[in-house]
Parts: C-alpha cells; sequence; structure tokens
C-alpha cells in the first residue's frame, strides 16, 4: 500500500527567509506526486505535481519540488517566503493503477514571523 | 468558471439526526471523493466513486452513506450512526484514467452537531 510521511508537523521561519517542508513516500512503480496549500477554514488548492519528466517541478506563488527516486522524497521549496505563505502544505501520492486515488499526509502547518 | 461547489458553508444539526452534504462539480471528472478533517489532522478518506452509480468504501465509512446517481453529484448523509460526526468535510474530484490525478476541492463545509 502507498504511504506518505511529512516529517515535520509545524515549522516556523522569518519572511523573506527560504523554506523547505519534506516529504517522503512509500510506492514501488513511479508515483503521482502532489502538493497541496490549505488555508484556514478552506479547500486544498493544488501547488504543483510531478509524474513523469523533469524531476525539479515548478508551481504556483513560487513553489518548487524536487522528485529524488533514491531517497523516496518529493521535498517541497521557495526561496524567499512572504507572510501570506503561512498555511497548512499536504504531500500526497496517487497511483495508475487506483485510477486517481490519492493517499495524503499528515501535513505541515507553516507559520511566518514577521 | 469550472469548479465544485459544496453547500452549506456552515450547517448545525442536533444528535440522533441524519443530514446530507451536498457536493457538486462541473469539471466533467469521472472520479469524486469525500474526505474527513479533525483539527489539526490530515486527511481522512470516506467514500469515492469513480464512476457513476458505483462507489467504494474509504478508511472511515462507518456512519456515513452516498450516492452517485449523476456524474456531477455526490452527496454525503452523515447518519446518527456517526459517533463523532462534528468536523469539517471536504469534497474533491479528479480525473480517473489517463490523466495526472490531481484532486480538485470544494470550499469544505463545517458540520457541527450538538
Amino acid at each position: 500500500a502507498q504511504s506518505v510521511t511529512q516529517p515535520d508537523i509545524h515549522i516556523t521561519v522569518s519572511e523573506g527567509a527560504s523554506l523547505e517542508l519534506r516529504c517522503n513516500y512509500s510506492y514501488g512503480a513511479t508515483p503521482y506526486l502532489f502538493w497541496y496549500v490549505q488555508s484556514p477554514g478552506q479547500g486544498l488548492q493544488l501547488l504543483l505535481k510531478y509524474f513523469s519528466g523533469d524531476t525539479l517541478v515548478q508551481g504556483i506563488k513560487g513553489f518548487e519540488a524536487e522528485f529524488k527516486r533514491s531517497q523516496s522524497s518529493f521535498n517541497l521549496r521557495k526561496p524567499s517566503v512572504h507572510w501570506s505563505d503561512a498555511a497548512e502544505y499536504f504531500c500526497a501520492v496517487a497511483q495508475n493503477t487506483n485510477a486517481g486515488k490519492s493517499t495524503f499526509g499528515d501535513g505541515t502547518t507553516l507559520t511566518v514571523k514577521p | 468558471d469550472g469548479g465544485i461547489t459544496q453547500s452549506p458553508k456552515y450547517l448545525f444539526r442536533k444528535e440522533g439526526q441524519n443530514v446530507t452534504l451536498s457536493c457538486e462539480q462541473n469539471l466533467n471528472h469521472d472520479a469524486m471523493y469525500w474526505y474527513r478533517q479533525d483539527p489539526g489532522q490530515g486527511l481522512r478518506l470516506i467514500y469515492y466513486s469513480q464512476i457513476v452509480n458505483d462507489f467504494q468504501k474509504g478508511d472511515i465509512a462507518e456512519g456515513y452513506s452516498v450516492s452517485r446517481e449523476k456524474k456531477e453529484s455526490f452527496p454525503l448523509t452523515v447518519t446518527s450512526a456517526q459517533k463523532n460526526p462534528t468536523a469539517f468535510y471536504l469534497c474533491a474530484s479528479s480525473i480517473a484514467f489517463g490523466g495526472s490525478y490531481e484532486q480538485y476541492f470544494g470550499p469544505g463545509t463545517r458540520l457541527t452537531v450538538t
């Protein structure tokens, strides 16, 4: 069965500092990988996705993520965090054999200090 | 604009009553999903449907029921058998076959049962 681990429950960074959120997955074949963001009381919004090709993917709002098969990781990065980036971030994995059903990590809450 | 709508945004019910949460999408997606989110927790899958007139239980289906009579609609009923129904409920949809499987989320319904 596929699984996703986000090791950091809560991260605090200063505005303007760089950010890296970790995600590790467990799945045999090449997975479909996603990062979503959720503001309080809202639904989730897709930040970026990977399913083939270049292992460094660019997303919205200046985010990027790198797929590393050898480490089973798909970490999310941003070079300079803005106060508006404060939110909860979810990593997810899907498999082609299960027609779109995704497994989500438990999420990482990002706090941005002024 | 294409998207997913959930109604209502807030819902209050007395214990022992069944309540139905609405989810509609105009993205022409085959697959639809219901998740439950509790404070500080990730998403837990309640039910999903990959095609009209078919649906499968997720990880926490007890006390819930769904129907999928139309491609656009996937209502969730929270029955009186659900022991802790107060939560934030999210509906999502995705391509079921041949796509990249990212999910599109509605704004959520916050259900409070007293």
